[in-house]
């Protein structure tokens, strides 16, 4: 198992387009997360699944953001409409208890 | 008020330094995570902590439980060290991350 893997790992859209990014996790984690980071703060949370259950989203999950784990394995994030105000850097993590792997990343920006 | 707060904002150090960054948090924890992002994003896991002290090569990560506080001490610093540091909890009975905003280090040779 080589981690937590991202992809794309950069992508740049114009305005109006939708974009989807892949995350796959580490097999034996149940529980997979997507954050959103800004250039100087800390990543900020979106939404979870344990196994393929979506169990928390944040409030910053506008209606143009969904989120999915078929099957309990990969997840997809997909925003729709994007806006300049989208760009950002997109983690994604998994976990199995208290221990964290985070993925490199796909960094989106819109213009 | 963030539930994590990191101090300080922006390190410079000499190379050879004792570096310490400081993690305050205003919740009921479980864990709390010391983690390094590089430029380009990827984060890594250096400690998961509950309690009392944790070391690693160069690195020794501290908390106080009844404080609500850690600390990342590096020891005798080199410039590969430089990144972001970012403290990480996760709340009591939650499984999500709360992030601090970061603290950026810069090693100067």
């Amino acid at each position: 198992d080589t981690g937590v893997s991202q992809n794309p790992r950069h992508k740049i859209t114009k305005r109006g387009q939708n974009v989807t990014f892949r995350c796959d996790p580490i097999s034996e984690h149940n529980r997979l997360y997507w954050y959103r980071q800004t250039l100087g703060q800390g990543p900020e949370f979106l939404t979870y699944f344990q196994n393929e259950a979506q169990l928390e989203k944040s409030r910053l999950l506008s209606d143009r953001f969904s989120a999915e784990r078929p099957k309990g394995s990969f997840s997809t994030l997909e925003i729709q409409r994007t806006e300049q105000g989208d760009s950002a850097m997109y983690l994604c993590a998994s976990s199995l208890g208290p221990l964290y792997t985070f993925g490199s990343g796909t960094r989106l920006t819109v213009v | 008020k963030n539930e994590v707060e990191q101090s300080p904002q922006n390190l410079t150090a000499q190379e050879g330094e004792f570096i310490t960054i400081n993690c305050s948090y205003s919740v009921g924890i479980s864990a709390l995570h010391w983690l390094q992002q590089h430029p380009g994003g990827g984060i890594v896991s250096l400690f998961m902590l509950s309690s009392g002290k944790k070391k690693h090569g160069r690195l020794i990560a501290t908390i106080n439980i009844q404080e609500k506080h850690s600390s990342l001490h590096i020891t005798a610093s080199h410039p590969r060290d430089s990144a972001v540091y970012i403290c990480a909890v996760i709340v009591t009975s939650g499984s999500r991350l709360t992030f601090g905003e970061g603290t950026q280090l810069t090693v100067n040779p």
